[in-house]
């Protein structure tokens, strides 16, 4: 089966620090990886993805996330945090032979105290 | 349109009645996906559409839920004799068709609270 893991339900960080938000996965074969955020009361805005090359990858507003195949991880990641970054975090995996729908963990609140 | 339009953004009904939510896709996307949230949880996948067709309805939670996409555009969701357990908040995505690695785009979904 196919399931996606983000062990934290909160993280808390003060503004100007590093973040990282975790994801590991489970799914057979070679999967692409996104990360979405979601702010109160809107839908779920795409950051990033990965799909193949090179594990770091880049996105909006300063995130990035690395992959790690061994370890079946797609962690979040910003080198300095802002107030704003404040909001629900998802990370989805869609399996590379199954385009039919995201697998969708349950999601990290991170907290960014001024 | 620019992004993924979800209509009504809000819904209360009554228990037992039936409800129509409405998405609007981006233009020339051909994929369109269901989604519900409820509340503290995560995304429920319900419906996968690829074009009019729906070759993965395996999320509907039960025979009250239905959905139809037409010209490849607008996808309705319906679900008949609403109970209380389907207060939830309802997720439209689109994306382009091709590959698995191609994003997908949320509508800001419409909150129905069942009373």
């Amino acid at each position: 089966a196919q399931s996606v893991a983000q062990p934290e339900d909160q993280v808390n960080v003060a503004e100007g620090n590093p973040l990282t938000v975790k994801c590991t996965y489970s799914v057979s074969g070679n999967p692409y990886l996104f990360w979405y955020v979601q702010y109160p009361n809107r839908g779920l805005q795409f950051l990033l993805k990965y799909i193949t090359g090179d594990n770091l990858v880049k996105g909006s507003y300063g995130f990035e996330a690395e992959f790690n195949k061994s370890q079946t991880s797609f962690h979040l990641k910003k080198p300095s945090a802002l107030v704003s970054d404040s909001a629900l975090y998802f990370c989805a995996v869609r399996p590379m032979y199954n385009f039919n729908k995201f697998y969708f963990g349950s999601g990290t609140k991170l907290n960014v105290k001024p | 349109g620019a992004g993924v339009s979800q209509s009504p953004s809000n819904k209360v009904t009554e228990k037992g009645k039936d409800v129509e939510l409405r998405c609007d896709p981006i233009s020339g996307h051909t994929a369109l996906y269901w989604y519900r949230q409820s509340l503290g949880q995560g995304l429920e996948f319900l419906i996968y559409f690829q074009g009019n067709s729906a070759p993965d309805k395996s999320g509907l939670p039960s025979d009250r839920f239905s959905a139809e996409r037409t010209g490849g555009s607008v996808s309705t969701l319906t679900i008949q004799r609403t109970q209380q357990e389907d207060s939830a908040v309802y997720l439209c995505a689109s994306s382009r068709a091709g590959t698995g690695g191609t994003e997908a785009f949320f509508g800001q979904g419409t909150r129905l609270t069942v009373v």
